[in-house]
């Protein structure tokens, strides 16, 4: 069974950073391209692919509200996925999912708890 | 960028009734050379993490009910639960993933019982 387990949400202050992690078992993550999905709870906000990254990590793409200030990461040896959220704002606010697309490209047929960000001051 | 727009926002519906979800996409996300839909559905309720519900248009993961149903071509896709059930009550996201390295999802739907 793939389990995706995330961690480091939490509260923190506009223009602060928060470094996320995503722990994944009952797959061989190093064969499959990894994603961060998050879902902002304000009106009209719905469900935004923030990020993803490759099977080996040589190639990551972002949603243009997070370029140049997430970045996405991977370390094949721990099984272990990570999204570095830098200069957030309070629109980053929201649940963020660890996502993976085990049997068709980018079908999410596999996600995480997800882990809540709160910004603000 | 493809923007997917879903109507309605809320929908209310009985017990046993029929519930339809519409989407749609600012530009086609049938690949030709596959004749494929790059669309699916999501259901998601509260306090859990999204749920894939249809791929490719019209084929339902393993374990979802069939009273769940896609359909749709091009541009314009409908989720159809066929006898609504209490345990329906979510939110539905549509979603594109003709854009191969990132996609795009619908705004949502909500669905409650009448």
């Amino acid at each position: 069974e793939v389990q995706l387990v995330e961690s480091g949400g939490g509260l923190v202050q506009p223009g602060g950073s928060l470094r996320l992690s995503c722990s994944a078992s009952g797959l061989t993550f190093s064969s499959h391209a990894m994603h961060w999905v998050r879902v902002r709870q304000a009106p009209g906000k719905g469900l935004e692919h923030v990020s993803t990254i490759s099977s080996t990590g040589g190639s990551t793409d972002y949603a243009d509200s997070v370029k140049g200030r997430f970045t996405i990461s991977r370390d094949n040896s721990k099984n272990t996925l990570y999204l570095q959220m830098n200069s957030l704002r309070p629109d980053d606010t929201a649940v963020y999912y660890c996502v993976t697309d085990v049997d068709t490209a980018m079908v999410f047929d596999h996600w995480g708890q997800g882990t809540l960000v709160t910004v603000s001051s | 960028d493809i923007v997917m727009t879903q109507s309605p926002d809320s929908l209310v519906v009985s017990l046993g009734e029929r519930a339809t979800i519409n989407c749609k996409s600012s530009q086609s996300v049938l690949y030709s050379s596959s004749n494929k839909n790059y669309l699916a559905w999501y259901q998601q309720k509260p306090g859990q993490p999204p749920k894939l519900l249809i791929y490719w248009a019209s084929t339902r993961e393993s374990g979802v009910p069939d009273r769940f149903s896609g359909s749709g071509s091009g541009t314009d896709f409908t989720l159809t639960i066929s006898s609504l059930q209490a345990e329906d009550v979510a939110v539905y996201y549509c979603q594109q993933y003709y854009t191969t390295r990132m996609c795009s999802f619908g705004q949502g739907t909500k669905l409650e019982i009448k």
